[in-house]
């Protein structure tokens, strides 16, 4: 099946510091890549998403890229606030009945 | 359109109880996802529901169940409950798997705690 790597498992930037969180897909089949922002307390919040026909997707000061030859796909933010600290999951998903793969998650801490 | 809801928020339950968690997806969706999340081994998949049938399941012992109903609401069970089964149970519903429509919606949790 799917196996989905998500690093670091931590990262710590300062405001204003760009963050960049990396995550590889096993399955080439794989074709829709959320991810999700969890806030203590908090079930996950989708954040943003690429399908597979997309290279990158940007939103304000978050952007997603995506590499189907290498398998790999990454989350970038931009500009970094304290209220982005939270963990932060990517998955992997072949759609149709499939369930998606979600990585171990991202622990990132915005120094004020 | 409200989002996904859990109830109850917070559960504290003995050895060998059992429980019983609901969710209640977003308006129109009809798949209704199943997760528990521990701190050491991050979102594991329990089972998806689709139309009242349990189409995907994980690998967790068969004192986990669930099932949905016509209106889609979901609801899952654990008996005889461990130490291990504390956990946060999350829910997550979508559309309709397929056809673009799978993106998953998570609930706020239902917290356990088993003593």
């Amino acid at each position: 099946g799917e196996n989905v790597e998500q690093h670091p498992s931590t990262l710590s930037v300062q405001e204003g510091d760009s963050a960049v969180i990396k995550c590889t897909y096993s399955d080439s089949a794989s074709n829709y890549f959320p991810w999700y922002k969890q806030e203590l307390g908090k079930g996950p919040q989708l954040i943003i998403d690429i399908r597979s026909n997309v290279g990158e997707k940007k939103d304000q000061r978050i952007a997603v890229t995506l590499n189907k030859t290498a398998k790999h796909f990454s989350l970038h933010i931009t500009e970094t606030q304290p209220e982005d600290s939270a963990v932060y999951f990517c998955a992997a998903s072949k759609g149709g009945s499939y369930i998606p793969t979600f990585g171990r998650g991202t622990s990132l801490i915005v120094h004020p | 359109k409200a989002g996904v809801t859990q109830t109850p928020r917070y559960l504290i339950k003995t050895r060998g109880q059992q429980v019983t968690l609901s969710c209640s997806p977003i308006s129109g969706h009809r798949s209704v996802s199943w997760y528990q999340q521990t701190p050491g081994q991050g979102l594991q998949f329990l089972f998806e529901y689709f139309s009242e049938t349990q189409r995907n399941k994980g690998n967790f012992p068969g004192r986990f169940s669930g099932r949905q109903f016509s209106n889609s609401r979901s609801e899952m069970n654990v008996s005889t409950l461990e130490l291990g089964d504390s956990a946060l149970y999350l829910c997550a519903s979508s559309l309709i798997p397929g056809l673009g429509q799978e993106t998953q919606y998570f609930g706020p949790g239902t917290r356990l705690l088993v003593l």
